[in-house]
């Protein structure tokens, strides 16, 4: 399977508890994005990161959460002590290019945390 | 504050009609549009996009209309297969801004065609 690919696929975890996610891009996507669904809500845009640079995290929370993509390995949404409105899917996308790609994101299948 | 609206939750159609799906923005500074598809348990596949130098386009069943001064695009499906069952997402960015990969979601809308 050459698409995103995302594990864990569900993740449960108690309150105050560390969440870890991964995701390994497309082959020759080297610009990762993540994005998180909220239940009943759209999709919003949390981090962009390339290899070892984290380009745009405006929409990560300022605390708890951090991102990061390697030199080698997966990029890995790690979300320290969590709560319940953590609760959420999490979505990983990369594409070939950054800057002003115009083309599209591909989507991993994402990872449903869910926080007890 | 929501700057993509999907109005309607869910849309059900007999096969072989037309759906069409619905989305506003308030953000004046969207410069391009796209559509996703999203099967359950699955992530967002794109679907089609249009910016907004055009106002219309094409490819095979689906078509995209943009009305700039409206603030409004629509999808057209025609004809309409139960395969089309998803929930489409409309989704917009600036890309004067340079972020075009910040893309901003409506929540969806659910289409269920009838056999």
């Amino acid at each position: 399977n050459a698409g995103v690919m995302q594990n864990p696929r569900h993740l449960v975890r108690r309150r105050g508890q560390e969440a870890r996610l991964r995701c390994s891009p497309m082959k020759g996507h080297s610009h990762v994005y993540w994005y998180r669904q909220l239940p009943e809500e759209g999709l919003k845009f949390m981090v962009y990161l390339q290899k070892e640079n984290i380009i745009d995290e405006s929409g990560m929370p300022k605390e708890r959460f951090s991102a990061e993509f390697p030199k080698e390995g997966p990029s890995i949404l790690r979300i320290q002590q969590v709560v319940r409105g953590d609760s959420a899917a999490y979505f990983c996308a990369s594409s070939p290019e950054g800057g002003r790609y115009t083309g599209e994101l591909f989507f991993g299948e994402g990872s449903r945390l869910t926080v007890l | 504050d929501q700057q993509v609206k999907q109005n309607s939750p869910s849309l059900s159609v007999q096969e072989g009609r037309i759906s069409i799906l619905n989305c506003d923005y308030t953000n004046s500074m969207f410069d391009y549009f796209l559509w996703y598809k999203k099967y359950p348990a699955e992530g967002p596949t794109f679907l089609i996009s249009i910016s907004s130098i055009k106002d219309k386009n094409e490819d095979g069943r689906f078509t995209v209309f943009l009305n700039k001064s409206a603030k409004h695009l629509s999808l057209h499906i025609v004809p309409s297969q139960p395969g089309d069952s998803a929930v489409y997402f409309c989704a917009a960015s600036d890309h004067s801004g340079g972020s075009n990969y910040k893309l901003t979601f409506g929540k969806g809308t659910l289409l269920t065609v009838n056999p």
